[in-house]
């Protein structure tokens, strides 16, 4: 199975700020990557497929990039609603694997 | 609106079997990929499994295979998720998702249903 390492595991910042988090494939998954977020009790989210496209209906300041093995995920300015967990995922190689989540804390 | 709409919360005894529905309105329940994924409290999310409702041919993960049983019934939009011999490690919200496109099977998830708790206990 394709290991996907997520980092940080945690992350504390301010409205406003600008928050990165990385994901790293144990192989290679060309651009099959896509970033989710969750929050308290509810199904994930889909906000970037395929690495760097915004999924229909999520603010611009959510974007992504990479591929291969490394992937980045980026808040432009972060806002209180963006209080959640945050998820990589890739869908190159069966069975489909998530990162571990990044806890993302005002 | 296009949504996924699953059965209620589920009670079991180590030893029983479960079975999740997932109905399906606001597309062509034929034309997408179904598939099923659990998160246990505080974990990751983890694929089990995919249906193609047109066909009805299904794939498992190798964690599950010899548990997992997936269906569907085209006449009631419906994708069904069986898992037997629970055990306490089961315990888990367990979700339906409808992948972004309609091929391949594999891909991003953009519609999900509202997840089914199981709770496994004696």
């Amino acid at each position: 199975d394709i290991q996907m390492t997520q980092s940080p595991s945690s992350l504390s910042a301010s409205v406003g700020d600008r928050v990165t988090i990385t994901c790293q494939a144990s192989q290679g998954i060309s651009n099959y990557l896509n970033w989710y977020q969750q929050k308290p009790g509810k199904a994930p989210k889909l906000l970037i497929y395929d690495a760097s496209n915004l999924e229909t209906g999520v603010p611009s300041r959510f974007s992504g990039s990479g591929s291969g093995t490394h992937f980045s995920f980026t808040i432009s300015s972060l806002q209180p609603e963006d209080i959640a967990t945050y998820y990589c995922q890739q869908h190159d190689f069966p069975p489909i694997t998530f990162g571990q989540g990044t806890r993302l804390e005002i | 609106q296009v949504q996924l709409v699953q059965s209620g919360a589920e009670v079991k005894k180590p030893g029983a079997s479960v079975k999740v529905s997932c109905k399906a309105s606001g597309y062509t329940f034929t034309a997408y990929t179904v598939h099923w994924l659990r998160q246990a409290p505080g974990q990751r999310p983890e694929y089990m499994g995919w249906i193609n409702p047109d066909r009805g041919n299904t794939r498992s993960s190798q964690k599950f295979q010899d548990r997992v049983t997936i269906t569907r019934d085209t006449s009631a939009n419906t994708a069904y998720l069986e898992l037997n011999s629970l055990t306490s490690e089961d315990t888990a919200v367990y979700y339906c998702a409808r992948v972004r496109r309609p091929h391949p099977p594999y891909d991003a998830y953009d519609v999900w249903g509202q997840g089914t708790k199981v709770t496994v206990s004696s």
